[in-house]
């Protein structure tokens, strides 16, 4: 049983349009972070917050930008798609326990043709 | 600047062998390290995890060894068909940015 979601999970979308990808938790975690991943790649880091109002920018960030205004709801907006963004996102979060790790959605595969 | 790396990218085993999946990483500063199986059109679930601080964790059929300079390992004794996935290896330190591997895709075979 998923108790953190991501909407779609599926998109494909044309060049240069303006997507968000939405990603919503039920569990009360306060930390939540959003991962590119690319087939037979390490996960790489594009945002994280520790809390509402506050994100921070993670490896590959510079073309997309977060919101955190719910302790819930954490979502990423392309503001132009273009094919390099091609890629699977993933949406994770965590208390901020080592020992438990985070939990992560399933995922959403993004096609921008 | 890849800081965690397993450089298996496949791993084959018959069933109730077992499975050895390697990590190492390149940053002293990591001072928790954690695996992850991954299933494909689902996000990585969390396994297992192991601090700096000590060498071995276990929970049932799943072992992690931290014994050798930055280098980890999960083992899965016996395996099972089931156990099919990628297995990312991640690790963090004071800065609380996780890095995870490339992942390796075991294969157990019936």
């Amino acid at each position: 049983e998923a108790d953190i979601y991501q909407t779609p999970r599926y998109l494909v979308i044309g060049t240069g349009k303006k997507i968000t990808l939405e990603c919503s938790q039920t569990m009360g975690h306060d930390k939540m972070y959003w991962y590119q991943q690319d087939p037979g790649m390490e996960l790489h880091l594009i945002h994280y917050s520790y809390g509402v109002n506050s994100t921070e920018k993670g490896d590959l960030s510079s073309e997309s930008t977060v919101s955190r205004i719910r302790t819930e709801h954490f979502p990423l907006t392309l503001e132009s798609a273009r094919p390099s963004h091609t890629s699977q996102y993933l949406c994770a979060s965590s208390f901020g326990l080592e020992d438990y790790g985070y939990t992560f959605g399933s995922g959403t595969r993004l096609t921008v043709v | 600047d890849q800081q965690v790396k397993q450089n298996s990218p496949s791993l084959s085993v018959q069933e109730g062998r077992i499975s050895i999946l390697n990590c190492d990483y390149t940053n002293s500063m990591f001072d928790y390290f954690l695996w992850y199986k991954k299933y494909p059109a689902e996000g990585p679930t969390f396994l297992i995890s192991i601090s700096s601080i000590k060498d071995k964790n276990e929970d049932g059929r799943f072992t992690v060894l931290n014994k050798s300079a930055k280098h980890l390992s999960l083992h899965i004794v016996p395996s099972q068909p089931g156990d099919s996935a990628v297995y990312f290896c991640a690790a963090s330190g004071a800065t609380d940015d996780m890095r995870f591997g490339a992942g390796t895709r075991l294969t157990v075979k019936p």
